[in-house]
């Protein structure tokens, strides 16, 4: 099925620092969600986000939904080492079927 | 609390033998749960939608005799992995989905090792 472009693949940053990842797609969602995803564990729901232009914040996340509802953007400021994991983005057209990001590995350094 | 209650987390087996893992809706009725299988550090791959009362839809490449789909209630389905070959260990993940408000809610997943 479809994957969604989510950049960066990877980041290593220094505990602190803010984070900011994207998701991309070829053609227009109505509803973006975000997870975030540990080892061993399903992923869990962050942001749920349902029109275009939203900006949603939930603690030190804070998501949008893009203006041409074809990218969805997540932030994390001051990260901490618990923020460490695999973040998802997920779009939906019809509100049932979602498709998901390749994800993004996030390594906070103490 | 928890959402989706998928069941077991983590499973052993032989070759040869078959395991059910099960995913519960806790809060609302069902119609539809969707399989992922996750490969690591890999995103979610669907399986196949489940379909309460019908027949589940596999994705294509997705063998629906090997990967038996059973949704017998608006809170159950179940995922049968039938003969399992060590190439079938994997993480299994069931997800819900809300129709109130479409948000959409994964179980816990299930460590599959077939050795």
């Amino acid at each position: 099925g479809q994957q969604l472009n989510q950049s960066p693949q990877s980041m290593f940053i220094q505990e602190g620092e803010d984070v900011s990842m994207n998701c991309t797609s070829s053609s227009i969602f109505n509803t973006w969600l975000w997870y975030k995803q540990e080892p061993g564990e399903g992923p869990v729901l962050l942001i749920a986000l349902y029109k275009a232009g939203e900006l949603t914040s939930n603690g030190r996340l804070t998501a949008q939904f893009g203006i041409t509802r074809k990218d969805s953007f997540l932030n994390i400021s001051a990260s901490i080492p618990s923020d460490v994991g695999i973040y998802f983005c997920a779009g939906s057209r019809t509100g049932n079927q979602f498709y998901f990001g390749t994800g993004t590995s996030l390594t906070v350094i103490p | 609390g928890a959402v989706v209650s998928q069941h077991p987390s983590r499973v052993i087996c032989k070759s040869g033998t078959s395991v059910k893992i099960e995913c519960r809706s806790l809060d609302f009725q069902a119609t539809t749960m969707f399989w992922y299988r996750q490969f690591p550090k890999k995103s979610l791959m669907l399986m196949a939608t489940s379909n309460e009362g019908s027949k589940a839809t596999y994705e294509q490449g997705v063998e629906k005799d090997k990967f038996l789909i059973n949704h017998a209630s608006l809170t159950l389905s179940t995922l049968t992995v039938t003969s399992a070959h060590p190439e079938d260990s994997s993480f299994y993940i069931c997800r819900v989905h809300n129709l109130l408000n479409t948000e959409a809610f994964f179980g816990q997943g299930t460590r599959l090792t077939v050795v």
